[in-house]
């Protein structure tokens, strides 16, 4: 099993729809969670951190489930401008300090 | 501000060879993470230094090597080089080792083995 499982892709939805993503972590220990954002041939780019009491900033909100292992993310209201590959991370202190990355979902936005 | 810089963006090197890669975090974070990419695939770690010291290490090879200086840049160095060491190299800074506050990374190299 993979330690970071994401939803396969791709996820192709209209403009205004609202989107969710699923992430599956293995390690129980794990410490600190994350989704970044990556566009084609660019660096990741963080989009938000993600806590148990789940947070939201603005059209985007997550969420976590430690008893489940899983992340969440929903997109609201979905512009085109969030075409987009989006990484779900997680970072643990198990035999060292390691920061795991999901192998993404990619996202299209149509008109 | 500046924010994660690397060096160099491109380069290409012949299998055998070896590799030296560059990053400066932003100004005032102590922590330096490595990760390799592969197309279709998300970022694979490879180290984590923190105040000079490493803190984590990825499943690669001895030929990985990495370390960080009393300005807490960073190099990775790779020996050996192998055609699947093709990849983009991202270096990403954080205040911390620990943090809730996520990485920041910097715009990678895109290193090419023939």
């Amino acid at each position: 099993r993979k330690e970071v499982e994401q939803d396969p892709g791709p996820f192709n939805v209209p403009e205004g729809a609202t989107v969710a993503f699923n992430c599956t972590y293995s390690n129980s220990a794990s410490q600190s969670f994350f989704w970044y954002r990556q566009d084609c041939r660019k660096e990741p780019k963080l989009l938000m951190s993600v806590y148990s009491s789940g947070n939201e900033d603005g059209r985007f909100t997550a969420q976590l489930n430690r008893a489940s292992q899983y992340i969440s993310l929903l997109i609201r209201d979905s512009k085109l401008s969030d075409s987009a590959t989006y990484l779900c991370v997680v970072s643990f202190l198990t035999g060292g300090f390691k920061t795991i990355f999901g192998a993404g979902t990619r996202l299209f936005v149509k008109a | 501000d500046a924010g994660v810089t690397q060096s160099p963006t491109h380069l290409i090197k012949t299998r055998g060879q070896h590799v030296t890669l560059r990053c400066s975090p932003i100004s005032g974070h102590k922590s330096v993470s490595w990760y390799q990419q592969v197309l279709g695939q998300g970022p694979q770690f490879i180290f984590q230094y923190y105040e000079k010291e490493e803190r984590g290490r990825g499943n690669f090879p001895d030929r990985f090597s990495a370390r960080q200086f009393p300005n807490y840049s960073s190099e990775l160095n790779v020996n050996a080089l192998l055609l699947g060491d093709s990849a983009l190299y991202l270096c990403a800074s954080s205040l911390q080792g620990q943090t809730n506050y996520g990485y920041t990374f910097g715009s990678g190299t895109r290193l090419t083995v023939v």
